[in-house]
């Protein structure tokens, strides 16, 4: 168990609806990055908070936007879905400096 | 742009031998790496990291290499099991706790 929480673990649903996944990160760790995994693929680094604050943008779309709260929990917010969004999504957190990230078991989306 | 990007995208090995699994990173500002293990349906697990101002970490089983020079890293798996059995991904991270960046992967399969 790596600590990080996220919920749901799958989700399906159609094109055009919106979703919100949600992520608790480990005890102590201020930042909190999610990423995307698509079918036997590496995970692409899609946004990372710090504290609160947007620290790092990846190649994130649009429709997609994210937001960590004051107990440091974060949503990934995926709207006007398509069939290709249909990936893995991850969740992990760190504490300060160059350390390790947890993940969490991730939210399997599946749209249809 | 610069990238993590992996040499063999599969690898089988008998039960009992060694395994090593292969990274090239292009970053030179990169200072920290790190090996996670991935199975089927799971998050990443951290299995190993080494800063730039070492060449060689050992811990239980594994052995992460850095080369600076050629800008390669390497994670070498003893007496191969089939719980290895996963892919593996390399990344790296810059000072400034910018977000890790992940290599497109290694699947490894091992015989029994």
């Amino acid at each position: 168990d790596s600590g990080v929480t996220q919920t749901p673990k799958h989700l399906i649903t159609a094109t055009g609806q919106r979703v919100t996944l949600r992520c608790s990160p480990r005890s102590g760790d201020l930042s909190v990055y999610w990423y995307q995994q698509s079918l036997d693929q590496g995970l692409q680094f899609l946004i990372q908070y710090y504290n609160g604050e947007e620290r790092a943008k990846g190649n994130i779309l649009e429709r997609f936007s994210a937001q960590q709260f004051p107990d440091l929990h974060s949503e990934l917010n995926l709207s006007s879905l398509e069939l290709g969004d249909s990936a893995l999504y991850f969740c992990a957190s760190s504490g300060q400096g160059n350390t390790e990230a947890f993940f969490g078991q991730g939210t399997r989306l599946t749209v249809v | 742009g610069e990238s993590v990007g992996l040499h063999l995208p599969t690898l089988s090995v008998q039960e009992g031998d060694n395994s090593i699994i292969n990274c090239a990173y292009s970053n030179s500002a990169s200072d920290y790496f790190i090996w996670y293990k991935q199975e089927s349906g799971k998050g990443p697990q951290f299995i190993i990291d080494i800063r730039s101002n070492m060449d060689k970490r050992q811990g239980q089983r594994v052995t992460v290499l850095l080369n600076k020079t050629v800008k390669h890293l390497s994670l070498q798996i003893a007496a191969t099991q089939p719980g290895d059995s996963a892919v593996y991904f390399c990344a790296e991270l810059n000072s400034g706790n910018t977000p890790l960046v992940f290599g497109k992967g290694t699947r490894l399969s091992v015989i029994a």
